[in-house]
C-alpha cells in the first residue's frame, strides 16, 4: 500500500529562523514528489516539484531535497516569516510522467510562527 | 497556471438535505477531480470528472452519493446527497496541467467547507 509520512505533525518556531520538514514515503513506481502550502481555510499551493533524477529544488525561500534511495524528502524553510504559518503537505505520484498517476498525500505538518 | 473558483466557499446544512458544489476554471483542462480534506486529515481524492461521460470513482465512494457532472472542459459539479455529520469536510475541486512540460502540475481550488448539522 502506497505510504507518506511526514513528522513532525506540528511545529512552533520563532520569526526569522530556519526549519526542515520532513517526508517519507512507500509509493511505487515513483514517478515525482511534490511539497504544497495550505493556508488555512484555502486549497493547497504547489510549492516544488521533483522527479527520481533530482535531488533538490528551490522556491525562493523553500528547498526541498530527494533520496530517491531511502525514499525521503525534506522541505527547508529559510529565515521564516509570519506567511510561512501554513500546513504542509508532501504529496508523492506513482504511475508514469504522462498521465494516469495517482497521488498519496501525506497528513501534512502544521508550521507555526511566532513574532 | 489555472485559477480555479468554487460557490460557495462554505455551507451549513441540514442532515438529509444535499449541497451542489460548483468549480469554475479559467481555461480549459483536460482533467478535474474532487477531493475531500476531513478536520485534520489529508486529502483524499472521491473521483475523476470525466467531460462528457461518467465520473470515475475511487474505492468507497459511490455515484448515488456524490454525484458528479461536468459538462465542459472548464466546469464541473459535485453534489453531496443526502447529508449527515460525517460529511462535514472541505471539499476541494483540482484540475491537472501539463504547462507546456512533461509533468502535470495540479492546482486545488479554494475549497468549499461544508458543516452538516
Amino acid at each position: 500500500k502506497n505510504q507518506v509520512e511526514q513528522s513532525p505533525q506540528s511545529l512552533i518556531i520563532l520569526e526569522g529562523k530556519n526549519c526542515t520538514l520532513q517526508c517519507n514515503y512507500t509509493v511505487s513506481p515513483f514517478s515525482n514528489l511534490r511539497w504544497y502550502k495550505q493556508d488555512t481555510g484555502r486549497g493547497p499551493v504547489s510549492l516544488t516539484i521533483m522527479t527520481f533524477s533530482e535531488n533538490t529544488k528551490s522556491n525562493g525561500r523553500y528547498t526541498a531535497t530527494l533520496d530517491a534511495d531511502t525514499k525521503q524528502s525534506s522541505l527547508h524553510i529559510t529565515a521564516s516569516q509570519l506567511s510561512d504559518s501554513a500546513s504542509y503537505i508532501c504529496v508523492v505520484s506513482a504511475g508514469s510522467n504522462f498521465g494516469n498517476e495517482k497521488l498519496t498525500f501525506g497528513t501534512g505538518t502544521r508550521l507555526t510562527i511566532i513574532p | 497556471s489555472a485559477v480555479i473558483s468554487q460557490k460557495p466557499s462554505r455551507d451549513i446544512c441540514q442532515r438529509g438535505t444535499s449541497l451542489t458544489i460548483q468549480c469554475q476554471v479559467d481555461s480549459q483542462v483536460t482533467m478535474m477531480f474532487w477531493y475531500r480534506q476531513q478536520p485534520g486529515q489529508s486529502l483524499t481524492l472521491i473521483a475523476t470528472a470525466n467531460q462528457g461521460s461518467e465520473a470515475t470513482y475511487e474505492s468507497g465512494f459511490v455515484i448515488d452519493k456524490f454525484p458528479i457532472s461536468r459538462p465542459n472542459l472548464t466546469f464541473s459539479t459535485l453534489t453531496v446527497s443526502n447529508m449527515s455529520p460525517e460529511d462535514s469536510s472541505i471539499y476541494l475541486c483540482s484540475v491537472e496541467d501539463l504547462g507546456g512540460g512533461y509533468i502535470d502540475t495540479q492546482y486545488f481550488g479554494p475549497g468549499t467547507r461544508l458543516t452538516v448539522l
